[in-house]
């Protein structure tokens, strides 16, 4: 219950494309999703967040699309980029201090 | 600094050496968090500290991880008596709030 599931666990994209990576949950009372962004030998880095009482939100190339009824969410990067390369977590946060992680998905952008 | 910076970035330690990780945290964030991240995973929760109070340690694999921040600032995470299983990589965020600021991380291999 305590598990965010992400998928797919790899994901290559062509420049420009659009990537879509995707996480669900079970605990309701989970009631902020950020999504991190980690480089190699690098810590994860906030990109994006949302709480469930909105069902978008769009910074940038990056929208986070969130369906409270299916407990998932996703984050789109439009026109991706080689430099977006990276390994991206979604994360649950249940309205305390604890992050709850997916496994991560490892993104390749090709030139 | 701007950032959560730990020290050192990398440490090998012989199985069964003792080892201590440096956590400083941004300036003022009363929250402290240790996560451990093992190869190709998500990061794992491990202890949680408001100030120098460590309200949660119920992520600590065993009672060879030892955590503290005396005086609600810098943190140090201790591992007695190393095994390979602890390789992993180590990362402390801090926040004021619900945004979490991780820093590098400390690569730890034991051998």
């Amino acid at each position: 219950q305590q598990q965010v599931k992400q998928s797919p666990q790899s994901l290559i994209v062509q420049k420009g494309g659009i990537s879509i990576i995707n996480c669900a949950y079970e605990n309701t009372a989970f009631d902020y999703f950020p999504w991190y962004q980690q480089f190699p030998g690098k810590g994860p880095a906030l990109l994006i967040a949302i709480r469930p009482d909105v069902s978008e939100k769009k910074e940038g190339r990056f929208t986070i699309s969130f369906n409270k009824s299916a407990k998932q969410f996703s984050l789109h990067i439009m026109d991706s980029q080689p430099g977006d390369s990276a390994t991206y977590f979604c994360a649950a946060n249940p309205g305390t201090y604890k992050y709850i992680f997916g496994t991560g998905t490892r993104l390749k952008v090709l030139a | 600094g701007a950032g959560v910076s730990q020290s050192p970035r990398y440490k090998v330690a012989k199985r069964g050496q003792d080892v201590a990780l440096r956590c400083d945290p941004i300036s003022g964030h009363v929250s402290l968090f240790w996560y451990q991240q093992a190869l190709g995973q998500g990061p794992e929760f491990l202890t949680y500290f408001q100030n120098e109070a460590q309200l949660d340690k119920s992520g600590l694999p065993s009672d060879r991880f030892f955590a503290e921040r005396p005086e609600g600032s810098v943190s140090t995470l201790k591992i007695q008596r190393t095994q390979q299983e602890d390789s992993a990589v180590y990362l402390c965020a801090s926040s004021l709030d619900t945004e979490a600021f991780f820093g590098q991380g400390t690569r730890l291999t034991v051998v």
